[in-house]
């Protein structure tokens, strides 16, 4: 079945530092990728999202490219901030007709200034 | 547009009770999704209603079962709660007619089970 792995954290960083959060997928078909982030008690928001080999997306400054040959989809950001303290998922979407959504165990970041 | 709600925040139960947690879906969405987040962990699928049917289930024992309702909201029934139940329930809304392009989330129901 599908699965999505995801470096394991926390991962700490000062505030300016570079970020790259590792993921993996395995899947059949053609799944589309996102990012989540969620905050402390708090739901899941969606980052950014791609629908297809190569397309990179990006918000906030975060960006992820869809690589189909490597089966990835790191999450990285060139200079994070206190505010960016967060817990990160990597997920799929399934490519069949229903609708599933893959997670991965997530990643916590914490920015210190 | 409300988004996604959720209902109840926060409950707390005992080992052996039953609960439902309720999920108003965003507007215009016709697919309702729910989601185990145990502490620490990634948010595991347990099961997904369309047309009023759950269509798609993950690996949950029939402990877990659910409703939708014809204005598309939904229901979450657990039966002879476990304490592994304690968990973050996320309900998720799509819309099947407009591709699936993203889910959107509720901020889920903390359950406690003691």
């Amino acid at each position: 079945g599908d699965s999505v792995t995801q470096m394991e954290g926390p991962v700490t960083l000062s505030e300016e530092a570079c970020l790259t959060i590792n993921c993996t997928y395995t899947a059949t078909g053609y799944p589309s990728l996102f990012w989540y982030v969620q905050y402390p008690g708090e739901g899941l928001q969606l980052l950014l999202k791609a629908t297809k080999a190569d397309d990179k997306g990006s918000n906030k400054g975060f960006e992820a490219t869809y690589r189909k040959e490597t089966t990835s989809f790191h999450l990285e950001k060139g200079s994070v901030q206190v505010s960016d303290s967060a817990v990160y998922f990597c997920a799929l979407y399934s490519s069949g007709g229903y609708q599933k959504v893959t997670f991965g165990t997530g990643t916590k970041l914490q920015v210190i200034p | 547009d409300a988004g996604v709600t959720q209902s109840p925040t926060h409950l707390i139960k005992t080992r052996g009770q039953q609960v439902t947690l309720r999920c108003s879906p965003k507007s215009g969405h016709d697919t309702v999704s729910w989601y185990q987040q145990a502490l620490g962990q990634g948010p595991q699928f347990i099961f997904q209603y369309y047309e009023e049917e759950e269509r798609q289930r993950g690996n949950f024992p029939d402990r877990f079962s659910g409703h939708q309702f014809p204005n598309y909201s939904s229901e979450l029934n657990v039966n002879a709660l476990l304490l592994g139940d304690s968990a973050l329930y996320l309900c998720a809304s799509s819309n099947q007619a407009g591709g699936y392009t993203e889910a959107f989330f509720g901020q889920g129901t903390r359950l406690t089970v003691v």
